[in-house]
């Protein structure tokens, strides 16, 4: 699987967009991006995915550009429950077994 | 979507013992993964667990230290063997959906600490 960049962390004022970027530039055409996100003491939890069109759903929206070398995450009105530490993956959509390699993240730091 | 649970949230051990971890998913699945995550880290994949079959391990980790059962398709255990401080950690277990997400969801984790 692709290696994944990110920055270490953000701060986001509440109630404002979160533009949280990840850069891929290995990434094969068989790849699909992933977001995850863990809260504190909690597991990961799924946000989004995508392969080459942009995606929104009740979370986020994911930004992926045409060249699919790197993508953003879009939470379009940060809360406080929001902060947390957001995963970028690469993952081959052959890779029948699943198992995600996790990065070292973003550290979202949403405040009042 | 399912319910993933584990047995104990938290323990506290003395080094040269084991624990058993235990994971729950409330319907079956195939895989099930165990990930470590060492304090201030991102989460390490252990191991796949497919039902009726041996584990498979990650670089690194070994069969001796982290045994793990898949005795049927909603359970899976995890032990941490001849414990060290080193092996103070949280380990998660998770499942991928079968949904076309492919997503995969996480147990809430157990604290291990190792004194």
């Amino acid at each position: 699987d692709a290696k994944t960049t990110q920055p270490p962390s953000m701060d986001c004022a509440e109630g404002r967009a979160a533009n949280l970027p990840c850069n891929h530039s290995t990434i094969s055409g068989n790849e699909y991006v992933y977001w995850y996100r863990q809260i504190h003491s909690q597991g990961p939890q799924y946000i989004i995915h995508g392969l080459k069109n942009n995606e929104t759903n009740e979370m986020a929206s994911l930004i992926i550009t045409e060249d699919r070398k790197s993508s953003t995450l879009i939470l379009p009105h940060a809360t406080l429950r929001d902060t947390a530490v957001y995963y970028c993956i690469v993952r081959a959509s052959t890779d029948s077994w699943g198992k995600l390699q996790f990065g070292a993240g973003t550290q979202v730091v949403v405040t009042p | 979507s399912a319910v993933i649970s584990q047995k104990p949230s938290r323990d506290i051990c003395q080094r040269g013992t084991s624990l058993t971890i235990q994971c729950q998913v409330d319907s079956q699945v195939t895989m099930m993964f165990w990930y470590r995550q060492q304090p201030g880290q991102s989460l390490t994949l252990i191991a796949t667990a497919n039902q009726g079959s041996e584990a498979t391990y990650e670089s690194g980790f070994v069969i001796d230290k982290f045994p793990i059962s898949r005795p049927n398709l909603t359970f899976s255990t995890l032990t941490v063997s001849n414990m060290s401080p080193e092996d103070s950690s949280i380990y998660l277990c998770s499942f991928r959906g079968t949904g076309t997400k492919n997503e995969q969801f996480f147990g809430p984790g157990t604290r291990l600490t190792v004194l």
